[in-house]
């Protein structure tokens, strides 16, 4: 059975700080993986990843994927309390699987 | 702007009442999804269409139904079927491929009075 499973579910930090999260995936077929951030409402595309090794990024994030060992990390540093929301890891294999999120919270 | 638009916001249903939700895009995208999200959990497809008048059921389509009479919409109805339909419902659209990432809707809340 497809599964994604993100670490750590919640994390709260402080303002400044940089903080990894983790996402570990069975996919049948593997074709990519996508980092979503979900405040409120819609979740908005971070990152697609499809190559091993390659890190992509954005301004202070940063996600890379391990297809050896059947992972991906999302970096974000120098945090901001904007950066509270859940982040939420997919796999697209024969279909798409969703992780359950990381909800971040950053305290001032 | 091209986007997803979902209606309504927030949404209450009685109990053994059928509901519709609205959605809406204008991105010219072939395939459409409704998933469900309850807390703590991930997202859950319930059901997925591909092209006009051709629908597919998702992991959890119990409950549910859809149709497909036009590209731009996608609606989803919650019969009295479905005994806990208190959650978030987002939709989401993309070009048909499934390793393109998608777009969201802003969601629709649904609550049982």
């Amino acid at each position: 059975e497809d599964k994604v499973v993100q670490s750590p579910l919640s994390l709260v930090v402080h303002e400044g700080d940089t903080v990894t999260l983790n996402c570990s995936y069975e996919v049948t077929n593997f074709r990519s993986l996508l980092w979503y951030k979900q405040e409120k409402k819609a979740p908005t595309f971070l990152f697609m990843l499809t190559s091993s090794g390659i890190e992509k990024k954005s301004g202070r994030l940063s996600s890379i994927l391990d297809k050896k060992e059947l992972f991906s990390i999302l970096n974000i540093t120098a945090t901001q309390t904007g950066d509270s929301a859940v982040y939420l890891c997919v796999s697209s294999g024969y279909a798409l699987n969703f992780g359950k999120g990381t909800s971040l919270l950053v305290t001032p | 702007d091209g986007g997803i638009t979902q209606s309504p916001k927030y949404l209450f249903r009685k109990e053994g009442q059928n509901v519709t939700l609205s959605c809406e895009q204008n991105l010219n995208h072939d395939a459409m999804y409704w998933y469900r999200q309850d807390p703590g959990q991930g997202l859950r497809l319930i059901y997925y269409s591909q092209i006009v008048n051709d629908f597919q059921k998702g992991d959890i389509a119990e409950g549910y139904s859809v149709s497909r009479e036009k590209k731009e919409s996608f609606p989803l109805t919650v019969t009295s079927a479905q005994k806990n339909p208190t959650a978030f419902y987002l939709c989401a659209s993309d070009i048909g491929h499934l390793h393109q990432p998608q777009h969201f809707g802003d969601g629709t809340r649904l609550s049982i009075l």
